[in-house]
């Protein structure tokens, strides 16, 4: 069982906006500005998408996007394409453990 | 363009032992610390263990702590993952990467990703 808690399957047509939740708790996402979103296509290696809630790596399409409120982070796609169907996972500093943890993940299905 | 490619992954029986390798290139690899990532089929990510830049300090998840042994070797760029006494619950595909930040007792933000080995233990 995962620490941080996402919905198992999101679901939008191509150009529509969609957003996946990661719910955790105050002594990980409610605390820290240390959440991270991974993008993982089938068969593929994850790639890393949004770090420290709302930055995006170099490369990475303004489309996504990240945010928090309280213990719950939150990844928005905006204008969905074909491409972004893929699993999607949360991570995030706690203070319990020296590493991430992980959400249980989130497939995206791009109708 | 960083690259990461492991190797080393196989078929083995519980109890047994194998040593993962990761190969690094198109970065600096002294001055970046460098974890581990499982995978286990259909299910999520965990991240099992990290060592820093200059190798002073190591991390692991409690799930594999005294089992497992990360090292690296900055003249060759290579990063390891010795893992001991083998259960069932460790078949997973074994990723490496680069870490972006591991400072202060802790580490966040895996930036690049190599293709995984696959482990599979099995009698």
């Amino acid at each position: 069982q995962s620490v941080l808690t996402q919905p198992a399957s999101v679901s939008g047509s191509p150009g529509q906006s969609i957003t996946i939740s990661c719910t955790g708790t105050s002594t990980d996402v409610g605390r820290y500005n240390y959440v991270s979103w991974y993008q993982q296509h089938p068969g593929g290696a994850p790639k890393l998408m949004i770090y420290d809630v709302t930055n995006r790596p170099s490369g990475v399409s303004n489309r996504f996007s990240g945010s928090k409120s309280g213990n719950t982070a939150s990844l928005t796609i905006s204008g969905l394409q074909a491409e972004d169907e893929a699993d999607y996972y949360c991570s995030s500093y706690t203070s319990s453990t020296p590493l991430e943890v992980f959400g249980g993940g989130t497939k995206l299905t791009v109708l | 363009e960083v690259q990461l490619l492991e190797s080393g992954g196989g078929l083995v029986q519980p109890g047994g032992s194998l040593r993962l390798s990761c190969g690094a290139s198109g970065f600096i690899f002294s001055d970046y610390a460098m974890g581990w990532v499982r995978q286990a089929p259909g299910k999520g990510l965990e991240w099992v263990s990290a060592i820093r830049g200059s190798a002073d300090k190591t991390f692991y998840a409690d799930s594999v702590k005294g089992r497992f042994t990360i090292s690296r070797d900055n003249s060759k760029n290579t990063l390891f993952l010795q893992v001991d006494s083998l259960r069932a619950e460790d078949t997973a595909v074994y990723y490496c990467a680069k870490v972006g930040y591991c400072g202060g007792g802790t580490c966040r933000r895996l930036e690049n990703w190599g293709q995984g080995t696959q482990v599979t233990v099995s009698s």
